[in-house]
């Protein structure tokens, strides 16, 4: 079943705007995990957040975590042209082996 | 070089044959998985081998075999294809079994059915 939702399916924003994408999940984590795939590309670990933390940060990249509502969000400042990809989130679950389960992504146009 | 490399990256096929993807990384990690990513760009993992010893299984059907000669290889069988097999299929490593990090993945191969 899948574990991760994402919201909104689509993102399309200007060149300088901020990009915000959420994550939602059923079962209690070890830790979520956003990656990015380009077009034709494969996935790109961007960022992780352990369940005892709220926010991280990593270059223009926020994520924050809320385990009390099951969700996460991830904020890019100042988007470029290059940020165009879907984003996704994965969970990991404390019994699973470090299975990672994936939501189906957010797809974000940024535009020059 | 290339941490995780698949091939084919493309496979045109028709039903019923049998087809293989090779999955090799240069990592020294330990742990290996296969995940496919269907047409609404969901993925769901199939299988994951930690040092040649399948250790995830996800109820996929038994025409696909997974195989790993060794803990930087781990190839993927396909029998008797169906048109609900194409899909992008996504190798991807990790250092360690039961770890909880990041997942190292290839550029996919995509598998078309017709």
């Amino acid at each position: 079943s899948q574990q991760g939702e994402e919201d909104p399916q689509a993102l399309s924003i200007q060149e300088g705007e901020n990009a915000t994408m959420n994550c939602s999940y059923k079962t209690s984590i070890n830790n979520l995990q956003w990656y990015r795939q380009n077009s034709g590309r494969g996935l790109v670990h961007l960022i992780l957040i352990r369940s005892n933390e709220r926010e991280k940060h990593s270059g223009r990249l926020r994520v924050t975590l809320d385990t009390s509502k099951k969700s996460s969000s991830l904020l890019i400042t100042a988007s470029r042209a290059a940020d165009t990809a879907s984003y996704f989130c994965a969970t990991v679950t404390t019994d699973s082996w470090g299975k990672l389960q994936f939501g189906a992504g957010t797809q974000v146009v940024v535009t020059p | 070089d290339t941490a995780v490399s698949q091939t084919p990256k493309y496979l045109v096929t028709q039903m019923g044959n049998d087809k293989s993807i090779k999955c090799e990384q240069n990592l020294g990690h330990d742990t290996m998985y296969w995940y496919k990513q269907d047409s609404k760009k969901f993925l769901k993992i199939m299988f994951s081998y930690n040092n040649k010893e399948l250790i995830i299984n996800e109820t996929v059907p038994n025409r696909f075999s997974p195989k790993s000669p060794d803990k930087a290889h781990l190839n993927l069988h396909i029998n008797s294809l169906e048109l609900g097999d194409s899909a992008v299929y996504f190798c991807a490593s990790r250092k360690i079994a039961g770890e909880t990090g990041e997942l190292f993945f290839g550029e996919g191969s995509r598998l078309t059915v017709l």
